[in-house]
């Protein structure tokens, strides 16, 4: 069974620009969660994604938005980043029932300059 | 507001010691708590979730334990091997009654094995 797949692994953006990464759950996972990792700030949660609808949301601001499409899979957007964006950005998918246990992929490396 | 705490930051061990990791929360309203690894420049694995209503779980040389009365968890690592390093995370999921995906991590226990 393939496990979260992200896309891009890594990828270099100037300040200003947008970004767009993705994330494809295990497969029959319907739950699909953003998490950012800094090393000051530690892993942080973004967003959490159900059946296309967003359920939760962390304090992050308006400028990261996300969706999840009706296959599962989702996207998130970071627009006008700043330096303070360059982080690792992970996806974690979850069953729709159980323990409530994430898998999580590999993540996508940003580096803003 | 919740908190989770690791201690210590970081921890070096020869080879072959057995070791205890420290997991502390503020709230003791959790869902369930997960304990993690993470290699340099990784993703998460998840190495042991217990639910709120259980004590403990064991996987292998892990054993992962909670006391929710008391706001803290240990994961225990038997016979260390020099592929046991890595930064170990635990985190606690919030919500009582369905998880949401909104976990709040540690800073995490970075761990050297010696050989």
């Amino acid at each position: 069974k393939a496990g979260v797949t992200q896309t891009p692994r890594y990828l270099i953006k100037t300040r200003g620009q947008q970004v767009t990464l993705s994330c494809s759950p295990i497969s029959g996972h319907r739950s699909v969660s953003w998490y950012q990792q800094t090393p000051g700030q530690g892993l942080q949660f973004l967003f959490e994604y159900f059946s296309e609808t967003q359920r939760n949301k962390g304090n992050f601001p308006g400028r990261f938005s996300g969706r999840q499409f009706s296959n599962s899979r989702s996207e998130m957007n970071v627009s006008t980043l700043e330096l303070g964006d360059s982080a690792l950005y992970l996806c974690a998918s979850s069953p729709t029932t159980g323990t409530g246990e994430l898998f999580f992929g590999e993540g996508s490396r940003l580096t803003v300059l | 507001k919740q908190e989770v705490t690791q201690i210590p930051a970081a921890l070096s061990v020869p080879e072959g010691e057995n070791l205890v990791l420290n997991c502390s929360f503020t709230d003791s309203a959790i869902y369930n708590l997960q304990w993690f690894r993470q290699d340099p420049g990784k993703g998460l694995t998840s190495l042991l979730l217990i639910q709120s209503s259980q004590r403990e779980q064991t996987s292998g040389r892990l054993n992962a334990s909670l006391d929710k009365s008391s706001g803290r968890s240990t994961l225990y690592i038997a016979a260390s091997q020099p592929g046991d390093s890595a930064t170990y995370l635990c985190a606690a999921d919030l919500l009582y009654g369905g998880s949401q995906g909104n976990l709040i991590f540690g800073k995490g226990t970075k761990l050297s094995v010696k050989p």
